[in-house]
């Protein structure tokens, strides 16, 4: 079946980086979620893309709908603690049920 | 309006025993979706329900079943509980199969189930 895999699987950052992430499939997918889970919650929706090509902010964030409908990436600037949790990508498939991604866990160096 | 609500939030069981989870979705939305999440695991996802009808179902042992209300409260159910269930279990809501947006699921809290 139809598969996302995200990358990196964690990241270390320091208050104040930019931060990259993505996710990349080697089916086509017409919607592209974010989503944040904070530690013993449910996820959040952050960001979501409809339209290949799309570039998209909620605040300091920013997420592309890639041209080729394979992938999506998701960036945070400035980061700040508050940035740090489990970042999943997630696409419907033919039959509206959502495909996720493994997840990008980012924490805050020491 | 209200959240997607999940009871209870926490539960401690037995190796054997069942369990049974609830899921108030946002009012209006009638799809519940509701997935198993352990440590470092992505999200798994157990089953969709719409209009009290189960339409997705992903690939869990028969011990997972659920059901939906005639008011969109859905239930699942956990029988013979084995030291692996161990998890928080999610429960998304929507409004419905081809509606506008209907991909974007509402979570709620979760219950954190743990089998001893």
């Amino acid at each position: 079946g139809q598969q996302l895999n995200q990358s990196p699987q964690s990241m270390f950052i320091q208050e104040g980086e930019d931060v990259s992430m993505n996710c990349t499939s080697s089916s086509i997918f017409n919607t592209w979620l974010w989503y944040k889970q904070d530690p013993g919650e449910g996820p959040v929706l952050l960001i979501a893309l409809y339209k290949a090509g799309e570039l998209t902010s909620n605040g300091r964030l920013t997420a592309q709908f890639g041209i080729t409908r394979k992938d999506s990436f998701l960036n945070i600037s400035a980061s700040i603690p508050s940035d740090v949790g489990i970042y999943f990508c997630a696409g419907p498939d033919s039959n509206y049920q959502l495909i996720w991604g493994a997840g990008t866990k980012l924490i805050i160096k020491p | 309006k209200a959240g997607v609500t999940q009871t209870p939030r926490y539960l401690i069981k037995t190796r054997g025993q069942q369990v049974t989870l609830s899921c108030s979705p946002i009012s209006g939305h009638r799809s519940v979706s509701w997935y198993q999440q352990t440590p470092g695991q992505g999200l798994q996802f157990l089953f969709e329900y719409f209009s009290e009808t189960q339409r997705n179902k992903g690939n869990f042992p028969g011990r997972f079943s659920g059901r939906q209300f005639s008011n969109s409260r859905s239930e699942m159910n956990v029988s013979t509980l084995e030291l692996g269930d161990s998890a928080l279990y999610l429960c998304a809501s929507t409004g419905g199969p081809g509606l506008a947006g209907h991909n974007e699921q509402f979570f709620g809290p979760g219950t954190r189930l743990t089998v001893l």
